[in-house]
């Protein structure tokens, strides 16, 4: 079946520095794998995505790399900011409409 | 383009009572889906609309929820009579077209229930 699994959190890191949160993914198939973010008060935002292995979504500095090899799709940052402080969910879709999701990492930035 | 919007944003009932959900999806948006977050765990699937049919409703828990979706719009989730465990956050999606594989499905923020 299909499944997601994501680091746990929470996650405290101090601006400018380096943030990984791990995913990795179990499929049929080729799913496409996507990061959602949730900003306090808000809905989730879809971050960035992949469609096929070794694509890479980036988007506002975020960086994920579909890599079928060790079914995974980490969520990297080289600097991050205050303003990244939020709830990052991991999600795969496949075949049928749903998407399955990981547990959510939240991470707090602190200046 | 307005966003999806979900309707209260917060619920405290308790035990045995009804609530329900109202979501509206982005306009032109066939697709309708619920989902469910309960304590910080993974977001799980509940239903999926297309305009007012239910075309999975798999992730239903059971049947003390009911979802419609009349007139292929607005969508409603109740739950009757709700218990503790139904507590969680209650997402609602939308997409123009099938979420499958591709496609980006539209979250709204999301009601907070809370079943005491």
């Amino acid at each position: 079946g299909n499944s997601v699994t994501q680091m746990e959190g929470p996650v405290t890191l101090s601006e400018e520095a380096f943030l990984t949160i791990n995913c990795t993914y179990t499929a049929t198939g080729y799913p496409s794998l996507f990061w959602y973010v949730q900003y306090p008060g808000e809905g989730l935002q879809l971050l960035l995505k992949a469609t096929k292995a070794d694509d890479k979504g980036s988007n506002k500095g975020f960086e994920a790399t579909y890599r079928k090899e060790t079914t995974s799709f980490h969520l990297e940052k080289g600097s991050v900011q205050v303003s990244d402080s939020a709830v990052y969910f991991c999600a795969l879709g496949n075949t049928g409409n749903q998407f399955y999701f990981g547990t959510g990492t939240s991470l707090t930035v602190i200046p | 383009e307005a966003g999806v919007t979900q309707f209260p944003s917060h619920s405290v009932i308790e035990k045995g009572q009804t609530v329900t959900l109202r979501c509206d999806p982005i306009s032109g948006h066939d697709n309708l889906y619920w989902y469910r977050r309960v304590m910080g765990k993974e977001i799980k699937f509940l239903l999926h609309f297309v305009k007012e049919s239910k075309q999975d409703e798999s992730g239903m828990p059971n049947n003390r929820f009911l979802a419609e979706r009349t007139g292929g719009t607005y969508s409603t989730l109740k739950v009757q009579p709700a218990e503790l465990e139904d507590s969680g956050v209650y997402f609602c999606a939308s997409s123009r077209i099938p979420g499958s594989s591709y496609n980006e499905q539209f979250f709204g923020p999301g009601t907070r229930l809370t079943v005491l």
